[in-house]
């Protein structure tokens, strides 16, 4: 079944201690992001890669990182976690113009 | 960047009853797309539009691309209660540059009363 897959789906940590979210597709797609979604604000794209080893950030990117060193994954890294990053998240792969999402982490920082 | 204003924020339904929502930008998109989030999930695509003037059915889901390619309308027929969830609009704007991202709406909270 094609799918993208997160985990975990729900994370809770105390401010600053590092993690990682993990995102697979495998849809050979060479276009992945990461959204966070918040009330009021809908999603916003954090990061995104366009291929393998080619990354940029999106429109909120500060706090968080990323790698593409294989097609198929696709990481969120949380370096030093603060309570402003509480949300819920969520990974997802395009091709042309259609993205297809995971299932969405829900991470609270204490 | 671009902007897009989804209407209405929330609706509260009967159902069976037909249910409508639009999307607007303050500049051209090259596709539409909508999608349905249902809760603890991400948002499943249901439609997606590519061309002005087009018009795209999937079961009582209707979608249109604007003439304008500045807005989109989303039409759900006879809705019934797995219909409950948001609904988003996303724009992509003409490649060229900056994050080639898609832009969302807020989202449409749609509730269906028995």
């Amino acid at each position: 079944e094609a799918q993208v897959t997160q985990n975990p789906r729900y994370l809770i940590t105390v401010t600053g201690k590092k993690l990682t979210v993990t995102c697979s597709q495998n849809m050979n797609h060479e276009y992945m992001s990461w959204y966070r979604q918040d009330p009021g604000l809908g999603l916003r794209q954090i990061y995104y890669s366009m291929n393998v080893e080619v990354t940029d950030k999106g429109d909120v990117p500060e706090g968080y990182k990323v790698s593409r060193k294989e097609k198929r994954n696709f990481p969120l890294i949380l370096e030093s976690p603060s309570p402003n990053q509480t949300s819920l998240y969520f990974c997802a792969s395009r091709i042309y113009n259609e993205q297809f999402f995971g299932p969405g982490t829900r991470l609270t920082v204490l | 960047g671009q902007q897009l204003n989804q209407s209405p924020q929330s609706m509260f339904i009967q159902e069976g009853e037909d249910v409508s929502m639009n999307c607007t930008s303050s500049s051209i998109f090259n596709t539409w797309l909508w999608y349905k989030q249902d809760p603890g999930e991400g948002p499943v695509l249901l439609i997606a539009l590519y061309k002005a003037g087009e018009l795209t059915s999937n079961g009582r889901l209707t979608a249109q691309f604007g003439i304008t390619r500045k807005d989109s309308f989303l039409n759900i027929s006879a809705s019934i209660p797995s219909d409950v969830g948001i609904y988003f609009c996303a724009g992509q704007p003409p490649s060229g540059g900056g994050a080639d991202g898609l832009t969302f709406g807020k989202g449409t909270h749609l509730i269906i009363q028995p």
